[in-house]
């Protein structure tokens, strides 16, 4: 079985802040993980994905984050975040051999100015 | 462009009425998926098709019907034994099997309202 904690259902920061949103993953197989970005009433956006090799991974818009497989974690950073970056987020997690994701609850991050 | 479209993307029904959500794409995507948002739930897997002519229910599928009889459509029909379909609704498509690392590509969604 497969499953994804994340942790925080509202991050509120203010411009310019740097944010972390924060993922945990359950896995009894080695895991893929993805983080996806959802606008009111849209569908979702692929962020970035981790497969393998460097556990550090960038992704779209300036956001990156780190897999932390001794702590199952994989965590989404970005240094400074503008008003556009309100929006939905949601981890997911797939194990080797799985046929499908295993969303997260999802993060609501509200940047004001 | 390639991609995914659902339409339309607002739906009202009367409870007790079946009603079908339409799924197309044109990535040339052997898996697709349906996938139920809820405020607060996140996204929770309705069905999924990984080929043509098969498909396997997901964690709710109770109340819900598919068909894969093409490669690029996946509509979704949801039956009046669903008990709350009420939800925004979401397809999506990969390449491959998530579990080999492929990502899933999503439509913009159907917002279905039943009264």
């Amino acid at each position: 079985a497969q499953s994804v904690t994340q942790l925080d259902s509202q991050v509120p920061v203010f411009e310019e802040a740097p944010v972390e949103l924060r993922c945990n993953y359950s896995s009894s197989v080695s895991v893929y993980l993805f983080w996806y970005v959802q606008y009111p009433n849209q569908g979702l956006q692929l962020l970035l994905k981790y497969l393998s090799g460097s556990t550090l991974v960038k992704g779209i818009n300036g956001f990156e984050a780190e897999f932390n497989k001794s702590q199952t974690s994989f965590h989404l950073r970005k240094p400074s975040v503008h008003i556009s970056d309100t929006a939905e987020y949601f981890c997911a997690v797939s194990g080797l051999g799985y046929s499908t994701l295993t969303f997260g609850k999802g993060t609501m991050l509200l940047v004001s100015p | 462009d390639g991609g995914i479209t659902q339409s339309p993307k607002y739906l009202f029904r009367k409870e007790g009425q079946n009603v079908t959500l339409s799924c197309e794409q044109n990535l040339n995507h052997d898996a697709m998926y349906w996938y139920r948002q809820d405020p607060g739930q996140g996204l929770r897997l309705i069905y999924y098709s990984q080929i043509v002519n098969d498909f396997q229910k997901g964690d709710i599928a109770e109340g819900y019907s598919v068909s894969r009889e093409k490669k690029e459509s996946f509509p979704l029909t949801v039956t009046s034994a669903q008990k709350n379909p009420t939800a925004f609704y979401l397809c999506a498509s990969s390449s491959g099997a998530s579990g080999s690392g492929s990502e899933q590509y999503f439509g913009p969604g159907t917002r279905l309202t039943v009264t």
